[in-house]
């Protein structure tokens, strides 16, 4: 398998822009779990999805954030507009069966907003 | 006070010793995780526990519930050990068990 698929590996945007993360969980998993990781702050969820259906996202920033999963074999997560403070490190992982379960984390996105 | 704290914060080690990371957490857990992020970003997922012990070659990981702590344990060290260790546990809040992490153990592995 090839493992949780993240696209871009890196982007640098100026502040306004849209910014638009993409992930491909583990076939056959039905979980799949955004985080950010700042110096600041380390790891942090920003939601979880199970069976394409958003359970928890009490963890995203603010209306400019938005996150989707149209069919359990892609979500994104949108930034709509970006700002400085959303630099960061973004990571999508997927689980078999939900939280209690070991998850697999893609690459992360480096995102840079100037 | 956060609800998961690890100790300590960074660890210099010598190529061979044995290292100790702790974890503590303050909230009532279904299980808990150690997880290994190498310099270069990538996140690996070590072990999931929820009582006792496992073990994956040189690596040990210890949970007591009743304590509400973990140690993650690393035999005959080597400078590829040498990653960034978060333990997160699965709280029981809400509807489901939410993770929540710790700030993560910095361990350099010299030769």
């Amino acid at each position: 398998d090839a493992g949780v698929i993240q696209s871009p590996r890196h982007e640098v945007t100026e502040m306004g822009q849209e910014v638009t993360l993409r992930c491909k969980p583990i076939s056959g998993h039905n979980s799949l779990f955004w985080y950010r990781q700042t110096m600041m702050r380390g790891l942090e969820l920003l939601i979880y999805f199970n069976n394409n259906v958003p359970i928890d996202d009490s963890g995203m920033p603010e209306d400019r954030f938005s996150a989707k999963m149209p069919n359990a074999s892609f979500s994104t997560l949108k930034i709509q507009p970006s700002e400085p403070r959303d630099s960061a490190v973004y990571f999508c992982a997927s689980s078999p069966g939900g939280p209690r379960e070991t998850q697999y984390f893609g690459p992360g996105t480096r995102l840079l907003v100037l | 006070k956060n609800e998961v704290e690890q100790s300590p914060q960074n660890l210099t080690a010598q190529e061979g010793e044995f290292i100790t990371i702790n974890c503590s957490y303050s909230v009532g857990i279904s299980a808990l995780h150690w997880l290994q992020q190498h310099p270069g970003g990538g996140i690996v997922s070590l072990f999931m526990l929820s009582s006792g012990k496992k073990k994956h070659g040189r690596l040990i990981a210890t949970i007591n519930i009743q304590e509400k702590h973990s140690s993650l344990h690393i035999t005959a060290s080597h400078p590829r050990d040498s990653a960034v260790y978060i333990c997160a546990v699965q709280a029981l809040k809400t509807s489901y068990d939410k993770v929540i992490f710790g700030p993560g153990t910095s361990l350099s592995v010299i030769p």
